[in-house]
């Protein structure tokens, strides 16, 4: 079954307006990496955290790896319309590399 | 200079026939990937080569036959199409397999209809 789970599938947000994305996985993982694919387009990686509690800033972008390392979360601050897309999160565990269900980001002008 | 990149970008094509997507890499990466994307989105690895060797086959058709002459290129082959293969097809590279951290450069994909 899936092993990495994100809420919530769907967002609909007026621009300017904050947004989260989360990601769970069942299992321990050894790294976390975020990609975001426009509509129409292809996965495009944005980040990778590996240490446990990390943080990183990208502009608007925070991303954040849990405690445990299984659960990470992507916020970006006031949206714009160019941040439509879906955000993929992905994870290493053991051997396995799983993308997460994604959550599609929809911005109203 | 486009880093992964396949070919077709559409294929539409009836069920039964045999199709195949092409693959490749300008990056000098170790490791391709074959990935498809569902209607909801879900990316699914279906098959890795690290070195031409294969890595990664997922439970997936033996209608579809991954191909690997050289570590540049990844090529997918697919046997008497049928309805369900209808998806968007993405090639993907790495500079190593993708446990050991290394991000995925994802090429445009082909969108695969089967009527």
């Amino acid at each position: 079954g899936q092993q990495v789970m994100q809420i919530p599938q769907y967002q609909h947000v007026q621009e300017g307006e904050d947004f989260t994305t989360y990601c769970n996985s069942s299992t321990t993982l050894s790294n976390i990496q975020w990609y975001k694919q426009r509509p129409g387009g292809h996965p495009v990686f944005l980040i990778q955290l590996v240490k446990s509690g990390e943080v990183k800033k990208q502009k608007r972008l925070t991303f954040q790896f849990g405690e445990a390392k299984k659960n990470s979360s992507l916020h970006i601050t006031a949206t714009q319309t160019t941040d439509v897309g879906t955000y993929f999160c992905a994870g290493v565990t053991g051997n396995q590399f799983y993308f997460g269900t994604g959550t599609s980001l929809t911005v109203i002008p | 200079d486009t880093a992964v990149s396949q070919t077709p970008k559409y294929l539409v094509t009836q069920m039964g026939n045999d199709k195949s997507i092409k693959c490749e890499q300008n990056l000098g990466h170790d490791t391709m990937y074959w990935y498809k994307q569902d209607s909801k989105k879900f990316l699914k690895i279906m098959f890795s080569y690290n070195n031409k060797e294969l890595i990664i086959n997922e439970t997936v058709p033996n209608r579809f036959s991954p191909k690997s002459p050289d570590k540049a290129h990844l090529n997918l082959h697919i046997n008497s199409l049928e309805l369900g293969d209808s998806a968007v097809y993405f090639c993907a590279s790495s500079q190593v397999p993708f446990a050991k951290s290394s991000p995925l450069h994802f090429g445009n994909g082909t969108r695969l209809t089967v009527t």
